[in-house]
């Protein structure tokens, strides 16, 4: 295992489409996160699980995001009629909850671009 | 409120030069803090891990200092090379007991090294 992969790396659509996104964490890890992150600023939450239960989301993760992780392996977001403002790095992370650090592992990130 | 903030906001140094980058956080409990490289277009990778009673921590070139009385914590890089531009995060966990809302990120150091 080579730690948290995402798929694609880079996506391009035009306003009003679906994308998917999905990520594979670190195979003994049952946490997973997603984040947001746009240029020059830091990752910002979306959503957590904790195995196949989404236990958070933030209040940035509108109508249009949602997030599955239906077997609490890999991770699926999906955002609908995509907005010029939905265009960001999607981050992926993972953690082991069971040895008290939750040191999060991050992805390489999918570079979404809405045109 | 928890925050996080860095400083500076950008920084241009010559190639084998020595750097310091700077946190202060208003975190409360604190857990831990965190010391993120991200190259452009890649997720974070960490660097260096804290907790309350550890005030240096060395990987390579890179030294984190942390002071939990003043709630400050430096990033010292020495005989900077290339391959150290990149965006350097601070993140500080609280003891909210690793969920996702226990990190606060600040926005980063934007590092860059030139020959």
């Amino acid at each position: 295992d080579t730690g948290v992969s995402q798929d694609p790396r880079h996506k391009i659509t035009k306003r009003g489409q679906n994308v998917t996104f999905r990520c594979d964490p670190i195979s003994e890890h049952n946490r997973l996160y997603w984040y947001r992150q746009t240029l020059g600023q830091g990752p910002e939450f979306l959503t957590y699980f904790q195995n196949e239960a989404q236990l958070e989301k933030s209040r940035l993760l509108s109508d249009r995001f949602s997030a599955e992780r239906p077997k609490g392996s890999f991770s699926t977001l999906e955002i609908q009629r995509t907005e010029q403002g939905d265009s960001a790095m999607y981050l992926c992370a993972s953690s082991f909850s069971g040895g008290g650090s939750y040191e999060q592992y991050f992805g390489p990130g999918t570079r979404l671009t809405v045109t | 409120k928890n925050q996080v903030e860095q400083s500076p906001q950008s920084l241009i140094i010559l190639e084998g030069k020595n750097c310091t980058l700077q946190c202060n956080y208003t975190v409360s409990p604190f857990s831990n803090l965190r010391w993120y490289k991200q190259d452009t277009g890649r997720g974070p990778v960490s660097l260096t891990i804290m907790t309350f009673s550890e005030n240096t921590k060395s990987n390579g070139r890179y030294t984190a200092t942390l002071d939990a009385d003043t709630k400050q914590s430096s990033l010292h890089i020495t005989a900077s090379q290339l391959s150290d531009s990149a965006s350097y995060i601070c993140v500080v966990t609280d003891y909210s007991g690793g969920g996702a809302d226990g990190l606060t990120f600040g926005k980063g150091t934007h590092l860059i090294i030139q020959p």
